[in-house]
This record gives C-alpha cells, sequence and structure tokens, in this order.
C-alpha cells in the first residue's frame, strides 16, 4: 500500500487565492481526518469523516474553510479566500476504526 | 473536550541514557492513548500505542505506562540512540475516534 496520498507537497499562493488541497486515503479505512500543525498551535484537528461522512468539523477555524469527501478514496479541503495565517503544514490522516492513524506526507501552504 | 498536556517540552540525553515524557489527559472516558515520533520535515508517526485495559506496553527499546486513576502515561526510550532524535507527540481519545494531540518534546540524543 502506497499509504495515505496528499497533493501538492507544497502550496505558494497569493492572499485571497483560493486553495485545494487533496488526499488519498488508505484503502479499507473507515475514518479520514484532516489536521493543521503550526509552532503556535500544534496539531489542531480541522474536521473528521466516518465512511465518508462529516461527524465533526468544530475544528474548522471559520467559513473560509470547508471540506468534502465525495468517496471512499477521496477528499479535499479548500481554503477561500486564502490569508497568511492559513499558513500551515496540513496533514491528512485516515484509520480503520481506532487502531491508530496512518497520516500522509503533508501539504506545506504559505499564503503571502 | 480532551485537553492533553505534555511535558517537558525539551529533552536532551546522552546516548545511551534513558529519555521519558510524560502526559496527562482530563477526559476520563479516554481509552487509547497512542505516542507518535515526528522527524524534521516528515509526517508523525506512530511508534506505540495502549488501550485502558492494559497498564504498561513495550516494544523494544521503548514502553509506555498508563495510571488511569491518575490520568497519566509516560513514554519511555531506553538506550537512546542518535536517530532517536525528533519530536514525540502524546494523544488520548476515547470512543468518538479523535485524537487529541499533546504540545509534543522535542528530544535531542547528544553523541
Amino acid at each position: 500500500d502506497a499509504g495515505v496520498i496528499q497533493s501538492p507537497r507544497h502550496e505558494v499562493t497569493e492572499m485571497g487565492q483560493e486553495v485545494t488541497l487533496r488526499c488519498k486515503p488508505i484503502s479499507g479505512h473507515d475514518y479520514l481526518f484532516w489536521y493543521r500543525q503550526t509552532m503556535m498551535r500544534g496539531l489542531e484537528l480541522l474536521i473528521y469523516f466516518n465512511n465518508n461522512v462529516p461527524i465533526d468539523d468544530s475544528g474548522m477555524p471559520e467559513d473560509r474553510f470547508s471540506a468534502k469527501m465525495p468517496n471512499a478514496s477521496f477528499s479535499t479541503l479548500k481554503i477561500q479566500p486564502s490569508e497568511p495565517r492559513d499558513s500551515a503544514v496540513y496533514f491528512c490522516a485516515s484509520s480503520f476504526s481506532l487502531y491508530g492513524y496512518t497520516f500522509g506526507s503533508g501539504t506545506r501552504l504559505t499564503v503571502v | 473536550g480532551e485537553n492533553v498536556e505534555q511535558h517537558p517540552s525539551t529533552l536532551s540525553v546522552q546516548e545511551g541514557d534513558s529519555a521519558v515524557i510524560k502526559c496527562t489527559y482530563s477526559d476520563s472516558a479516554s481509552n487509547y492513548f497512542p505516542w507518535y515520533k515526528q522527524e524534521l520535515g516528515k509526517r508523525p508517526q506512530l511508534i506505540i500505542d495502549i488501550r485502558s485495559n492494559v497498564g504498561e506496553k513495550k516494544d523494544q527499546r521503548i514502553a509506555v505506562t498508563l495510571n488511569k486513576t491518575a490520568k497519566h502515561f509516560s513514554l519511555h526510550i531506553t538506550e537512546t540512540q542518535p536517530e532517536d532524535s525528533a519530536v514525540y507527540f502524546c494523544a488520548a481519545s476515547s470512543n468518538d475516534y479523535k485524537l487529541s494531540f499533546g504540545a509534543g518534546t522535542t528530544v535531542t540524543v547528544r553523541a
């Protein structure tokens, strides 16, 4: 298995632009999580899905953030419009029930 | 929600010595406690986990202990090696499958 695959690995965008981050979970995993990592706040859970259904989006910072999971093998996290304070590493992780998350390699987002 | 506190924030040890990282959690319903290792620029990787029905688990040079009464758990690394240098995160979860992470401990192993 190739593990959790995220794209792009790096993204530099201008303030106000739309950003879309992508994630392909491990086949057979029924949970998918989006985390954001910064020096100041550490690893923050943004949203998670179970069997493609959003379960808890209380960590989504504001309406500029949205996430979808149209099928079991794909999820997106969108920021529109982006702001400099959104700069962070965004990790996607998947798990089969509660057997430990497997993280993707992350997307390093820089908003200038 | 769950609140996980982790100490110390940085830890420097001589190669061959032991390293201990401690975490406390707030939600008495939490029953799953994994530890992740993150090397610079890499993803967090699961190194060991423990569930609330056991008090200790060991895997070669790493071990985790859990005290449910006191709501704390610890990671022990023995015979540290330079490749153990990384940031270590503890986490806790109850049956809602959300992991709440500690702030991380930067471990430096001096050769």
